[in-house]
Parts: C-alpha cells; structure tokens; sequence
C-alpha cells in the first residue's frame, strides 16, 4: 500500500510569515495525526483527527496553529505567523488505530 | 501530564554486540508499548510492540522486555549491525484511538 504522503520535505521562512503543510495519509485510515519534532526530541503530538473531526487538539498552539481534514482525508497543517521556535519537522501519520501508526517523512522547517 | 523516560540518550555499539535501551512510564492505563526506529530524513517506522499481558515479544533481532510492576520496558537488539544504527523511541498509548506519547529517543551507532 502507498505510504503517508507529505509535502514540501522542506521550507525555509522568516519569522513572521506564514507557512501551510499537507498531508495525504494511507487510504482508508480514519485517523491521522500531526507530529512535531525538534531537533533531538521525541514527536510532540499536535492534533488528532478522527475522519474529519478534532479528538485531541490539546497541546496545539491555537494562537498560531490551525489544522484541517477535509472530506476526511487530506489535511492542512498551517503557522500563522511563524517563530523561531517553530523551526522542527513536522509529521504527520496515519492509522486505524493507535496500534498501527504509519508516519510520513516529514516536512522540515526552518524559520529564521 | 503523561510520560515517558528513555534513557540512554545515545549509545555505541560493536557490530555484534547487544544493544539495551530502556524505558519507563508513569500512567498505568497505558496498554501499548511500541518501539520505533527512525533513519535520518524519515519519518519514524514501527519496529516491535508489546501489550502488557506478556512480558518478552522476539521478533527476529529484536526483542522487548516488559516489566509491569516496575512500570519500565526495554529494547535488546542482539547481535547488532552498522544498519541498525538509528534513533529509537520508545512510546505509549492507552490503545483504542488514543495517542502515543513518545520517549526522546536514544541514537544508536553500531561501529563496524
């Protein structure tokens, strides 16, 4: 089965900008996930969606951070305005349960 | 807030040896424990998991023990190899649709 597609793999901004990330998980997974990593750290869930539904947007920065999943596949990932801080990969994953997560590459971003 | 504590954060390996990164957890709802290996550039890929009714899955190389009362799992990679030279996480979840929560992860390298 095709993998959990991402893009870009990588982006450059400078801080203040806003930058958007997109997803296409494995056909037929109801859940998908958005991760973030910084450098040298375990993923850092972000959001969870269930279909096109939030079940866990928890830890997302809400002043900066926004997600959707349209028609209950796809997803947009955007940073509004972006901080240096921000700079990490972005993941995002896919599964019909939290027993069988299948992650993307990643989108890389730097913000300077 | 629900954690996970792996250590070590790095470790080096002889091609051959058997490499032991160990984990522990506090929420005693968490149900599943995989392990994940990541190669640079990747998204993070399942490698083994166990759930908590047993205490030792093999599969291969690779080989987690599981200690319910101590509330701490491991990895054994036996008989390492250069190509097992990755970053490893180790994870947690309460199953169902539920989110893992990640370890921060131990880079290993097996020196030829």
């Amino acid at each position: 089965e095709a993998g959990v597609a991402q893009s870009p793999r990588y982006k450059i901004i400078e801080k203040r900008q806003s930058v958007a990330f997109w997803c296409n998980p494995i056909s037929g997974h109801a859940t998908l996930y958005w991760y973030q990593q910084i450098l040298g750290q375990g993923p850092k869930l972000l959001i969870q969606f269930q279909n096109n539904g939030v079940v866990d947007d928890s830890q997302l920065p809400k002043d900066r951070f926004s997600a959707e999943r349209l028609k209950g596949v796809d997803s947009t990932l955007k940073i509004q305005p972006a901080k240096l801080e921000d700079s990490a990969v972005y993941l995002c994953a896919s599964s019909r349960s939290s027993y069988g997560y299948t992650f993307g590459s990643g989108t890389r971003l730097t913000v300077v | 807030q629900q954690q996970v504590k792996q250590s070590p954060q790095s470790l080096i390996v002889q091609k051959g040896g058997i490499s032991i990164i160990n984990c522990a957890y506090e929420n005693t709802a968490f149900d599943y424990f995989p392990w994940y290996q990541q190669f640079p550039g990747k998204g993070p890929a399942l490698l083994i998991a166990i759930r908590p009714d047993v205490s030792e899955k093999k599969e291969g190389r690779f080989t987690i023990s599981f200690n319910k009362s101590a509330k701490q799992f491991s990895l054994h990679i036996m008989d390492s190899q250069p190509g097992d030279s990755a970053t490893y996480f180790c994870a947690a979840s309460m199953g169902g649709y539920s989110t893992l929560t990640f370890g921060k992860g131990t880079m290993l390298l097996v020196s030829p």
